[in-house]
């Protein structure tokens, strides 16, 4: 499967807690962006990173969230002692990056459904 | 006010019905436009590009009009399987994030 690879598909977790959002972008693939849909809302970007780099970090929260994309292996969304609120789908797209970002789409994961209990 | 703002509908169309969702940005340096599908809040999946020339692509057809920062997708001949949420889409940053409208609901009943 080239497409993003998104894991786990569901995570529940107890206030409090810390959740691990993972992604892989495609094959070829540079650019990680990572959005999140809480429930009866639409999608809203939280961050973009480049391998080893966070580019645009701007619809994080300014607390318990961090988000990382090392050298090897995927992009992390690390949330901190999670409350209910964080309920949400979280999804993450790719794109090949270049020169021309602003015209391209992006292909998104299958998301991660984080409940908080 | 919503950078990108739409109908939430819900559109209830029979088979065979011809329905069109409009959406306006807020944000007049946008750069690209998109419509994305998403079916029950599964991941958005790439409909169209849209651009201000309108482009077809079976029975969807875009059309982007700049000078009043609208943007419409138009369905023909609705099939049940085109019930969805259908999100409008626009890139305002150089760094490609996207910004989505809230999304319309279209019911395609037999």
């Amino acid at each position: 499967n080239a497409g993003v690879m998104q894991n786990p598909r569901h995570l529940v977790r107890r206030r409090g807690q810390e959740a691990r959002l993972r992604c892989s972008p495609m094959k070829g693939h540079s650019h990680v962006y990572w959005y999140r849909q809480l429930p009866e809302e639409g999608l809203k970007f939280m961050v973009y990173l480049q391998k080893e780099n966070i580019i645009d970090e701007s619809g994080m929260p300014k607390e318990r969230f961090s988000a990382e994309f090392p050298k090897e292996g995927p992009s992390i969304l690390r949330i901190q002692q999670v409350v209910r609120g964080d309920s949400a789908a979280y999804f993450c797209a790719s794109s090949p990056g270049g020169q021309s970002l602003s015209n391209q789409p992006q292909h998104f994961g299958d998301g991660t459904r984080l409940s908080i209990l | 006010r919503k950078e990108v703002e739409q109908d939430p509908g819900p559109f209830n169309v029979p088979e065979g019905a011809t329905v069109a969702f409009n959406c306006t940005y807020s944000n007049s340096a946008s750069q690209s436009f998109f419509w994305y599908r998403q079916d029950c809040r599964k991941e958005p999946k790439l409909l169209m590009s849209v651009y201000s020339s309108g482009n077809e692509d079976g029975r969807f057809t875009a059309q982007l009009n700049r000078a009043s920062q609208y943007i419409s997708l138009l369905i023909r001949d609705s099939k049940l399987s085109d019930s969805a949420t259908y999100l409008c889409v626009v890139i305002t940053s150089n760094t490609g994030k996207l910004i989505f409208g809230q999304g319309t609901t279209l019911q395609v009943k037999p």
